[in-house]
């Protein structure tokens, strides 16, 4: 089993629709959690993160973490071409390592 | 300010060459960390630095490859007897005292290939 899991889409989703991005993790000692975006031949760019279970919101972003499912996912609200990028989740424990999943590619279409 | 520079951007070279990839951080931060990315996967951890000393190496994949940070900021990234497997994208990001270890900023990275 893979330390962080993601679907590796592509995600498809019309412009103005949410996007549902999700990851799991396998350690449950995992402290922190974070989602990047990295644009094609570009290098991860940091959204958010999050410590704590429930939810973050950071304008159309919003990050959500439960902890005893071992689950976070990453809400896009009103979805535009320019979000359009593989989007990471990482996990960090008790070191100061980042855990990355594979990523998920998200396509908004116009 | 200026973000996160590595160079060089592109290394093409022969297996069994060695090569040097170079990490300049952020102004400041003092923590400087090694990500390598294979096409279609996530950062896999390298190395970690803070300061001058590695304080996490459990990510380098053997003895052919070796970091150092000499004075604390520039760090240089070094592979012998390079591989095929070694063509990757090399990442290296930084992070600030106050911050933490938390927010890492990566730099644009360096694409290794080996021929």
């Amino acid at each position: 089993q893979k330390e962080v899991e993601q679907n590796s889409g592509p995600l498809s989703v019309p412009e103005g629709a949410i996007a549902s991005l999700n990851c799991t993790y396998s350690d449950r000692g995992s402290q922190s959690f974070f989602w990047y975006r990295q644009y094609s031949g570009k290098s991860p760019e940091l959204i958010m993160f999050i410590y704590s279970n429930g939810d973050k919101e950071d304008g159309r972003f919003t990050a959500q973490l439960n902890k005893a499912s071992q689950y976070v996912s990453l809400l896009i609200r009103d979805s535009q071409p320019s979000d359009s990028a593989t989007y990471l989740c990482a996990v960090k424990g008790n070191t100061d390592k980042l855990i990355f999943g594979t990523g998920t590619r998200l396509q908004v279409f116009p | 300010g200026a973000g996160v520079s590595q160079t060089p951007s592109n290394k093409v070279t022969e297996k069994g060459k060695y090569v040097e990839l170079r990490c300049d951080p952020i102004s400041g931060h003092t923590a400087l960390y090694w990500y390598r990315q294979s096409l279609g996967q996530g950062p896999e951890f390298l190395i970690y630095f803070q300061g001058t000393g590695a304080a996490d190496d459990s990510g380098l994949p053997n003895d052919r490859f070796f970091a150092v940070r000499p004075e604390g900021s520039v760090s240089t990234l070094k592979i012998q007897r390079t591989e095929r497997g070694d063509s990757a994208v090399y990442l290296c990001a930084s992070s600030h005292p106050e911050t933490g270890t938390d927010t890492q900023y990566f730099g644009p990275g360096t694409r290794l290939t080996v021929l």
